[in-house]
């Protein structure tokens, strides 16, 4: 059973279009994140939700915008597309507890490229 | 903003130690992650160590942790072909939801 899954693994399309990536976890956590890995593998983190609300918004273009539409689903939608933009994308879940280490499950990651 | 700092590559010959260091500037951190990437996969936890203790042994994984100095490190005994990977650390801190990842340290194992 895959914990936290990605769709699709590739995505190749040109500058200019709007694409989606989708990520479903069936692992019940109640947070889910969004993070970038360029090709230094920086990862950068871009969105979190937890129990559907957004909680960490960093500086990112509004040209992307999540979508959370229950706990187990955390999609992302980009408008767009620049070139710039052609990284991995990662999504994540955890079921985070404030007071205790808790850790972060990873899906294979969506490698997108811009041409 | 705060920041975590890894050297960026490592290498090192089959059946030696390895040593990744991880910086850190936030004293506030509760819980600080070691996490491994391998090709084409997404991060996975190897070991975490709450931010009181001075250090944590799991198997042939050792981690340090100077809470003075903000300075984490991994060390890999009897480094194998398979440990070949990128590492990152990570910190969190109790009551809020910040949990922020390292630059990441690729390690090449030499056979």
């Amino acid at each position: 059973d895959t914990a936290v899954s990605q769709t699709p693994k590739y995505l190749v399309t040109q500058m200019g279009n709007d694409k989606s990536i989708k990520c479903e976890q069936n692992l019940g956590h109640d947070t889910m994140y969004w993070y970038k890995q360029d090709s230094k593998k920086f990862l950068k983190i871009m969105f979190s939700y937890n129990n559907k609300e957004l909680i960490i918004n960093e500086t990112v273009p509004n040209r992307f915008s999540p979508k959370s539409p229950d706990k187990a689903h955390l999609n992302l939608h980009i408008n767009s597309l620049e070139l710039g933009d052609s990284a991995v994308y990662f999504c994540a879940s955890s079921q985070e507890r404030r007071t205790a280490p808790y850790e972060q499950y990873f899906g294979p990651g969506t490698r997108l490229t811009v041409t | 903003g705060e920041d975590v700092e890894q050297s960026l590559f490592l290498s090192v010959r089959e059946g030696d130690s390895s040593v990744i260091n991880c910086t850190y500037t936030d004293s506030s951190s509760t819980y600080l992650y070691w996490y491994k990437q391998e090709p084409g996969a997404g991060l996975q936890l190897l070991t975490y160590i709450f931010s009181n203790m001075d250090m944590k042994q799991d198997q042939r994984l050792t981690v340090l942790l100077n809470k003075k100095d903000k300075h984490l490190s991994l060390r890999i005994a009897d480094t194998q072909t398979g440990d070949s990977a990128i590492y990152f650390c990570a910190e969190s801190t109790s009551g809020t939801y910040k949990y922020i990842f390292g630059t990441g340290t690729r390690l090449k194992v030499l056979a």
